[in-house]
């Protein structure tokens, strides 16, 4: 079936670093890509949606120079969390739509903290 | 491979019954069990859980059921409304494991007033 590698699954980084989250869609393409940031006991919240090739479109209230999202082939997109700060400390996932088929598969997640 | 599996793709049902959406997982180690909603262009919304303790989970509406031995876990909604159309994801997490979550890939219900 559909698989979504996301990597790393747990990541500790200082303040005011940079850290970089990859999907992977193993043996499908990904057009559509979504990103997700999870509160604790809360719902997943769209941050955004890439499309290969394409720039990323970013909801409301996310800021694009901190979240840099790159999709830059059928199989991989990414989420850059630049100049991190504690309040960036989250859940973040991610989720590609299936192309051609149905529904959607999401990565396992990716728990940051900034230290 | 899949550890989280939701294989009927889409339901429908008449408005006042019962709605019966499945998953399946592989992993004996999850002990965590969540169901989230999401409308079209909209993030998913978290809508109930369930820990491995427990079979069941009941919260207005909607119920959860776990079944450990068939590795088997269910939502029930009644009555259905027309408003609970959407794709439905159950996920599972495993302990110690900083809430990483594995999804089904969701069952889009549809509510037939």
């Amino acid at each position: 079936g559909a698989v979504v590698s996301q990597h790393p699954s747990r990541v500790i980084c200082k303040s005011g670093t940079s850290v970089k989250i990859e999907c992977r869609s193993l043996d499908f393409q990904a057009t559509t890509m979504f990103w997700y940031r999870q509160f604790p006991k809360q719902s997943l919240m769209l941050m955004a949606t890439s499309n290969e090739g394409s720039k990323a479109t970013y909801e409301q209230g996310v800021e694009k120079d901190k979240f840099l999202i790159n999709h830059a082939s059928l199989t991989l997109s990414t989420l850059t969390v630049t100049s991190a700060h504690p309040e960036d400390s989250s859940f973040y996932i991610c989720s590609a739509s299936i192309t051609g088929g149905y529904g959607y598969t999401f990565g396992s997640g990716t728990r940051l903290t900034v230290v | 491979d899949q550890q989280v599996k939701q294989n009927s793709p889409s339901l429908s049902v008449q408005e006042g019954r019962i709605s019966i959406l499945n998953c399946d997982y592989t992993n004996s180690m999850f002990d965590y069990f969540l169901w989230y909603k999401k409308y079209p262009a909209e993030g998913p919304t978290f809508l109930i859980s369930i820990s491995s303790i427990k079979d069941k989970n009941e919260d207005g509406r909607f119920t959860v059921f776990l079944n450990k031995s068939a590795k088997h876990l269910s939502l029930h909604i009644v009555p259905s409304q027309p408003g609970d159309s959407a794709v439905y994801f159950c996920a599972a997490s495993i302990p110690n494991t900083g809430n990483q979550f594995y999804f089904g890939t969701g069952t889009s219900l549809t509510v037939i007033p």
